[in-house]
């Protein structure tokens, strides 16, 4: 049974547009949530995190919305470069382990 | 900065042989965690160390056993191998210790390949 669902497994974007990933999850008892980015043959490398205090966090060119009565959350990055081209895992923290997506492949294209 | 170190990064073992992966964690992290990667799947998690004592159990098979060392690195000992074993295994650490939520940061990853 998944509990953290992304359930687009790539987008394309323009350079210099909006990329949005998504990412649903099914525990209301999750209270924390990161976003990793990751290349091939390499670890997932931590992007951002949001707490269930806050809906919305931001750094930078990246900014992750929550929304706790749709259970669903959104990392925005804005301007999209081609240098974000990777794969996006969405995770939830319970009790310190991650659970985590399926990911999305994110092509930014020149 | 030091990042997460993992060795080996690839490893070729047969069927019912045993495979050692090692993780040495950021220094001053205090808790270090396992992950298992199929091919196409998403990380699952398998077991975590907090102050060198066993702190969460995911879906680890009975095969295979971790344990925190004094200097805070970890081992994953794998024995009879299956080929169902073959994915990427990673390791993170984070500092638990400064507060309720710690991100964790990724090593590199060692590919497990069972023949």
């Amino acid at each position: 049974d998944q509990q953290v669902k992304q359930n687009s497994p790539s987008l394309s974007v323009q350079e210099g547009r909006i990329s949005i990933l998504n990412c649903d999850y099914t525990n209301s008892m999750f209270d924390y949530f990161l976003w990793y980015k990751k290349y091939p043959a390499e670890g997932p490398t931590f992007l951002i995190s949001i707490s269930s205090i806050k809906d919305k966090n931001e750094d930078g060119r990246f900014t992750v919305f929550l929304n706790k009565s749709a259970k669903h959350l959104s990392l925005h990055i804005v301007p999209s470069q081609p240098g974000d081209s990777a794969v996006y895992f969405c995770a939830a923290d319970e009790g310190g382990k991650l659970i985590f997506g399926q990911g999305t492949e994110l092509s930014v294209k020149p | 900065a030091a990042g997460v170190i993992q060795s080996p990064r690839h490893l070729i073992k047969e069927k019912r042989e045993t495979a050692t992966l090692k993780c040495y964690p950021i220094p001053r992290h205090d808790t270090v965690y396992w992950y298992q990667q199929g091919p196409g799947q998403d990380p699952q998690f398998l077991i975590s160390f907090y102050e060198k004592m066993q702190s969460d159990k995911g879906s680890i098979p009975d095969r295979f056993s971790a344990q925190q060392f004094s200097d805070y690195h970890s081992e994953l000992n794998m024995s009879s191998l299956e080929l169902g074993d073959s994915a990427l295994y990673f390791c993170a650490s984070s500092l638990k210790g400064q507060g309720f939520y710690n991100e964790q940061f990724f090593g590199p990853g060692t590919r497990l390949t069972v023949l």
